[in-house]
């Protein structure tokens, strides 16, 4: 039962233009959201997170949406840059869980010159 | 170097051997986390330990592997008896505390032929 879906395997985006990455959960618990970034044989690295009390987290280039009635989060890249390449990962936690994170499988992007 | 240390960070073994895998938490730091990832999968949960303590192995197969973080020394995952099915990329994290950014080490690649 995954309760964390990121149903886009892989994105191609072009160079400048907005990367959109979609997550969606089915734990009405979730309380946190992340969004990890991982480049190949590297571990994750934290890019931006957005509490259930907000619908909206910025952070330079990055944002983040969250959806609370749709159980649905984003992440917005704009504009996106080569060096963005890489695989996104989508997390959620919930206090009745001790805040373990539960993953989304993750989406590779792309960005093309 | 401050960060989440792993090591080996590559690792081949035989059909019945035994894997071990190290992690060193950033400093300071005293919860640690263990995932595993398949290819083509995301980030799979194992285990959350604290030192001395395991607090959730709800992710941990409940045979041949186990895990420890002892009062001294790194966090140790233990494969006893690895099948080919083994064959993972093991990543450690740690935090300060239960809820927010993990940090994670580049990653242990275990083969096993």
């Amino acid at each position: 039962d995954q309760q964390v879906k990121q149903n886009s395997p892989s994105l191609s985006v072009q160079e400048g233009r907005i990367s959109i990455l979609n997550c969606d959960y089915t734990n009405s618990m979730f309380d946190y959201f992340l969004w990890y970034k991982k480049y190949p044989a590297e571990g994750p690295t934290f890019l931006i997170s957005i509490s259930s009390i907000k619908d909206k987290n910025e952070d330079g280039r990055f944002t983040v949406f969250l959806n609370k009635s749709a159980k649905h989060l984003s992440l917005h890249i704009v504009p996106s840059q080569p060096g963005d390449s890489a695989v996104y990962f989508c997390a959620a936690s919930s206090m009745d869980s001790n805040y373990q994170l539960i993953w989304g499988a993750g989406t590779k992007l792309i960005i093309k010159p | 170097n401050a960060g989440v240390m792993q090591n080996p960070r590559h690792l081949v073994r035989r059909r019945g051997q035994e894997a071990r895998l190290r992690c060193s938490p950033m400093k300071g730091h005293s919860h640690v986390y263990w995932y595993r990832q398949l290819p083509e999968e995301g980030l799979k949960f194992m285990v959350y330990l604290q030192k001395e303590n395991i607090i959730d192995e709800s992710g941990m197969p409940k045979e041949r592997f186990s895990a420890e973080f002892p009062k001294e020394g790194p966090s140790i995952l233990r494969i006893q008896q690895v099948v080919r099915g083994d064959s993972a990329a093991y990543f450690c994290a740690s935090s300060s505390g239960q809820l927010g950014e993990l940090f994670f080490g580049e990653g242990s690649r275990l083969t096993v032929l």
